[in-house]
């Protein structure tokens, strides 16, 4: 069965620093790997994904992710952390066990951008 | 139109009442989810249609019923709600499985329900 681990509930930076959300995920195929980001009382929405083809995946907002399959993890960077990064930000792995893509959710992490 | 829309933002209830919230995207997405969201936590997969058909209902209660009208609209009926049942609902959709890969889910911005 797939599975999600988010290793920080909440990661803490100051306006203009690198930013670090961590990710490892379990899969017995090659699974296909989603960040999204959620601001307060907002949907989801996509950062950026992985599906089996380059390993540096860049997304919006400067935001980018590598996939590493021998550590079986997916972090999210970015350069430079603004004011408007601040939000939930959730690791997803989809594989096709059971026979459909059904998306399994990471707890998330709370990014918290200080001025 | 990349967009869900999902009916009404806000919605306060009694454990009587019977009401239901809506959803709509025009994306052509043949895959159509609903997840409840509790304050602080990830959301929680309801039920997904595949071509309008109820293809995983995750042991939800019978007070949560689904429906797909058409390839466009997803519906969830609410009756004899609890407290507990407060939350936000999100609506999503996708692509169905594409040459082994799976769809990225667009979100609609949710449904707040509040059961007095």
């Amino acid at each position: 069965a797939q599975s999600v681990t988010q290793l920080d509930s909440h990661v803490s930076v100051s306006e203009g620093t690198p930013v670090l959300l961590r990710c490892n995920y379990s899969s017995s195929y090659s699974p296909s790997l989603f960040w999204y980001v959620q601001h307060p009382n907002k949907g989801l929405q996509l950062l950026l994904k992985y599906t089996s083809a380059a390993t540096l995946v860049k997304g919006i907002n400067g935001f980018e992710a590598e996939f590493k399959k021998s550590e079986t993890s997916f972090h999210l960077t970015k350069p430079s952390a603004h004011m408007s990064d601040a939000a939930e930000y959730f690791c997803v792995v989809s594989d096709p066990a059971g026979g459909s893509y059904i998306p399994t959710f990471g707890r998330g992490t709370s990014l918290i951008v200080h001025p | 139109d990349t967009e869900v829309t999902q009916t009404p933002k806000h919605l306060v209830m009694g454990m009587t009442n019977k009401k239901s919230l809506k959803c709509e995207q025009h994306m052509g997405h043949r895959a159509m989810y609903w997840y409840k969201q509790k304050a602080k936590k990830p959301p929680e997969l309801m039920f997904v249609y595949s071509y309008e058909k109820l293809s995983i209902n995750e042991s939800v209660p019978s007070r949560f019923s689904p429906e797909c009208p058409n390839s466009s609209l997803l519906n969830l009926h609410l009756h004899a709600l609890q407290p507990e049942d407060s939350a936000l609902y999100l609506c999503a959709s996708s692509q169905v499985v594409l040459a082994g890969e799976a769809g990225e889910l667009f979100f609609g911005e949710g449904s707040r329900l509040t059961v007095l």
